[in-house]
Parts: structure tokens; sequence; C-alpha cells
């Protein structure tokens, strides 16, 4: 069973471009979390989505950014017209739906850095 | 929504010696999860230890213990015989089953093993 995949690992972006970020979440897993880390600093979280439908977006600015988790294929994180201020790195996390017995954590990609020029 | 602070930005510790990082949570609720997390340089997230509220008994993984404190609602990860490779970032997460499975992460403590 693969981890959360995430890619691209590494994504330059000039500004005013827009930027994807794709999520391939563990199989069994429909919850995915979107956070995104400035240099040291912390996980600030962006978004929650559970298959095709946003369950908590109140860390996500409302310009710009938007996130989807379809029936069929990866999250994706979008942010249109990018700016310096976006350069992050941005984590993506999954976990199953709490119940007895089973893995209550949740697993996280590697990351993509975005690098706004 | 839960907070979960942890109030040591930066710890250090002598090789081979015993730090505890520390950790507090405000909830309302009986039944969550607490992690720890840490994140090396490489900054994949790697999960250290979990603890059920439920369960009474702290958990333990190898060099890795928890103080579960419920009523004080206090989570603090102790690192023993501490190594090199434990010099990374820790976070401390809280997860409810009641408001939709969110976690919520502390800020971060970074610990500094000295040779």
């Amino acid at each position: 069973n693969a981890g959360v995949m995430q890619n691209p690992r590494h994504l330059v972006r000039r500004r005013g471009q827009e930027a994807r970020l794709r999520c391939s979440p563990m199989k069994g897993h429909s919850h995915v979390y979107w956070y995104r880390q400035l240099p040291e600093e912390g996980l600030k979280f962006m978004v929650y989505l559970q298959k095709e439908n946003i369950i908590d977006e109140s860390g996500m600015p409302k310009e710009r950014f938007s996130a989807e988790f379809p029936k069929e294929g990866p999250s994706i994180l979008r942010i249109q017209q990018v700016v310096r201020g976006d350069s992050a790195a941005y984590f993506c996390a999954s976990s199953p739906r709490l119940g007895y017995g089973m893995n209550t954590e949740a697993f996280f990609g590697q990351g993509t850095r975005l690098t706004v020029v | 929504a839960q907070t979960v602070t942890q109030s040591q930005p930066e710890m250090s510790v002598q090789e081979a010696e015993t730090v505890t990082l520390s950790c507090t949570y405000d909830t309302s609720e009986s039944d969550y999860y607490l992690f720890w997390y840490k994140q090396p340089p490489s900054r994949q997230m790697i999960l250290v230890i979990r603890q059920e509220a439920y369960k009474q008994q702290n958990a333990t993984e190898n060099r890795f213990s928890v103080n579960f404190q419920k009523a004080a609602k206090s989570f603090s990860l102790k690192i023993s015989d501490s190594q090199l490779g434990d010099a990374a970032m820790y976070f401390c997460a809280y997860r409810s089953p009641n408001t939709g499975n969110q976690f919520y992460f502390g800020t971060g403590t970074s610990l500094t093993v000295i040779p």
C-alpha cells in the first residue's frame, strides 16, 4: 500500500501563473487535509475534504485558492495568479474515517515546495 | 475549534539525556485522539506516538513515551536516551471524532540534540 503521494515535489511558477498541486491519498482513505508551512514555522491548516465534498475550508484564502477531491482521481489544490507570498511547502495528509480499532492518525505526503519567482 | 498549545518553541538536550516536550489542549469532549509527529530536516512528517483518550495507560514506543493527564488536558512527550537523529521539529496534534474528524496541530517545538 503506497503512502500519500504528492506531486510535483518542487514547483516553480512566475508571478501571475497558476499552480496545481496534486495529492493521492492512501488506498482506502476518504479524508484529505491540506496544510501550508512557511520556513521555520508550523503547519497551517487550509482545507479538509472528503470525496466530492469540502468539509472545512476555513483556513484557505477565499480568493485565488481552491481545492477539490473528485470521486475519481487525486485531490487538487489550485492557486491562481500566484504571488511571492504563496511560496511555501504544501503538505497533504490523508486518513481513514474514524472507527474503533482503525488507524486514527493522519498520514502525510512529502510535500510540494512551491517557489514563486 | 479545539486549540493545541506547545509553549516551548525551542528545546535542546544533550545526547543520551532525557527531554520532555509539553503540549496542552483545550476541549470539552471526552473522546478524542492525541498524536506526536516528528518533522526532521527532510520535512517528511512522521508519526511518533498516538494516545486514545479513553485509555488511561500512557502510550510508549521504544524511547518515546507520553504523560497523558486527561483532567489537566496535558499530553507531554518524553524522549529518553536522546540521539542525534531525534533532532527535528515536533508537533502535537488532536483529533476529534465529533467535529468532522478534523485534526488540530500545535505550532511545534524545535528540538536540538547536542553531541
